[in-house]
């Protein structure tokens, strides 16, 4: 069965450093997502791509936050000076088509020291 | 601005003892209501979407339901791996495509 993989499954980095979080989305999928969860609250949305473009984001995702899609496969979310407060799991989801469903990969725990 | 809120925050249920789990809403425009469970450092796995108020769907144990304004989760006679966080999440119509999720039931399961 196919599924949304991502990689690495954790990364610890210094504030202030940039962190390259990277997703390998379902192969016939065409919205993509990024979701975080700090530990113990809600998963929350940050942002969404379509057609090699952002379609929405949250206010979470300021100019510190950048995505792209590089090749046919890749989808990668790039923090350019990481924050104590992006410590968190780092979730993708992937989805064929309006209204269905959205997959999610298993995730990257990020912590920033 | 889409609102969930799941109740009971975690349930404790021996082997074989059926319960439900609730998930309020309001949302403007519902396009789908979704299950999910998530286990411990795990990405949220894929249970159910329900569309329109009135629709069940079946799992195994579990049972999702739903009407205007809520969502139940019914799980049937569960066993010690039914234990797991239970997400529910919306997606709106005048929020473009994404999920907003609740803060989820812990689920524990003891034999």
């Amino acid at each position: 069965e196919p599924e949304v993989t991502q990689t690495p499954s954790h990364q610890v980095t210094q504030m202030g450093q940039e962190v390259i979080l990277r997703c390998v989305p379902i192969s016939n999928h065409l919205y993509f997502y990024w979701y975080r969860q700090i530990l113990g609250q809600k998963v929350e949305f940050l942002v969404s791509f379509y057609n090699n473009e952002i379609s929405e984001k949250s206010e979470i995702f300021d100019d510190q936050f950048s995505v792209e899609r590089p090749d046919g496969s890749n989808f990668t979310l790039k923090i350019r000076s990481t924050k104590l407060e992006d410590s968190a799991m780092y979730f993708c989801a992937s989805y064929q088509a309006l209204q269905e469903t959205q997959y999610f990969g298993p995730g990257t725990r990020l912590l920033v020291l | 601005e889409d609102q969930v809120t799941q109740s009971p925050e975690a349930l404790r249920l021996q082997e074989g003892e059926s319960s439900s789990l609730n998930c309020s809403y309001t949302v403007s425009g519902l396009r789908g209501l979704f299950w999910y469970r998530q286990d411990p450092g795990k990405g949220p796995e894929f249970l159910f979407t329900l569309y329109s108020a009135g629709e069940e769907k079946e799992k195994e144990r579990l049972k999702a339901t739903l009407t205007k304004k809520e969502s139940f989760l019914h799980i049937t006679a569960p066993k010690p791996e039914d234990s797991a966080t239970y997400l529910c999440a919306v997606q709106g119509g005048a929020a473009g495509n994404k999920l907003t999720f609740g803060g989820g039931t812990r689920v524990l399961v003891k034999p």
